[in-house]
């Protein structure tokens, strides 16, 4: 089984601050890795994932995330918030199958970055 | 291309009562999964359809059952309604179930039980 822990809740940042989001995980096989973003009202949208490959993973609206295996982490960054920003965000893992196929998403708790002019 | 349609997006029920969900994919996407969001358990898988196929299932009892039709569309059922099944429902598809593909999410039906 696989678990996520967003270890923040909420995250205030003023705009135009860098901001990271920490997601730590576990799970006894590989995995691949997501960010998502969660606006009022609205479903999920995929900022980025990790399927293999090199570790610094680019995704929409300027964010990235980096994996690392060894701390089983995947924290998500932004260099410079706009207000746009303020909404949920979600990690997910899923687990790698054997031999294609899909595995279902463990999400964790999200974090709520809030950010204020 | 037209995003995923969930209908309806707001629901009203009492205890006992039965509901059925629907979701209609992207066009060409096979796949279609369901999620439950609430604020004390989070987001959890329900169940992925495939080809009118469940391939993949939840830890959810057997109240809640879905359903894939012909042209891909789903249905999910939730029977004998109780106040924790009161969340926000999410659909997602995807072209196939390849990890690699990418699930778009649609805006959600939001069920409240009283």
């Amino acid at each position: 089984a696989q678990s996520v822990t967003q270890l923040d809740s909420q995250v205030p940042v003023f705009e135009e601050a860098p901001v990271e989001l920490r997601c730590n995980y576990s799970s006894s096989v590989s995995v691949y890795l997501f960010w998502y973003v969660q606006y009022p009202n609205q479903g999920l949208q995929l900022l980025l994932k990790y399927l293999s490959g090199s570790t610094l993973v680019k995704g929409i609206n300027g964010f990235e995330a980096e994996f690392n295996k060894s701390q089983t982490s995947f924290h998500l960054r932004k260099p410079s918030v706009h207000i746009s920003d303020t909404a949920e965000y979600f990690c997910a893992v899923s687990p790698i199958p054997p031999v294609g196929g899909r595995r279902a998403l463990t999400f964790g708790s999200g974090t709520r970055l809030q950010v204020q002019p | 291309k037209a995003g995923v349609t969930q209908t309806p997006r707001y629901l009203i029920k009492t205890r006992g009562q039965q509901v059925t969900l629907s979701c209609s994919p992207i066009s060409g996407h096979r796949s279609v999964s369901w999620y439950q969001q609430t604020p004390g358990q989070g987001l959890q898988f329900l169940f992925e359809y495939f080809s009118e196929t469940q391939r993949n299932k939840g830890n959810f009892p057997g109240r809640f059952s879905g359903r894939q039709f012909s042209n891909s569309r789903s249905e999910m059922n939730v029977s004998t309604l109780e106040l924790g099944d009161s969340a926000l429902y999410l659909c997602a598809s995807s072209p196939s179930v390849d990890s690699y593909n990418e699930q778009f999410f649609g805006p959600g039906t939001r069920l409240t039980v009283l």
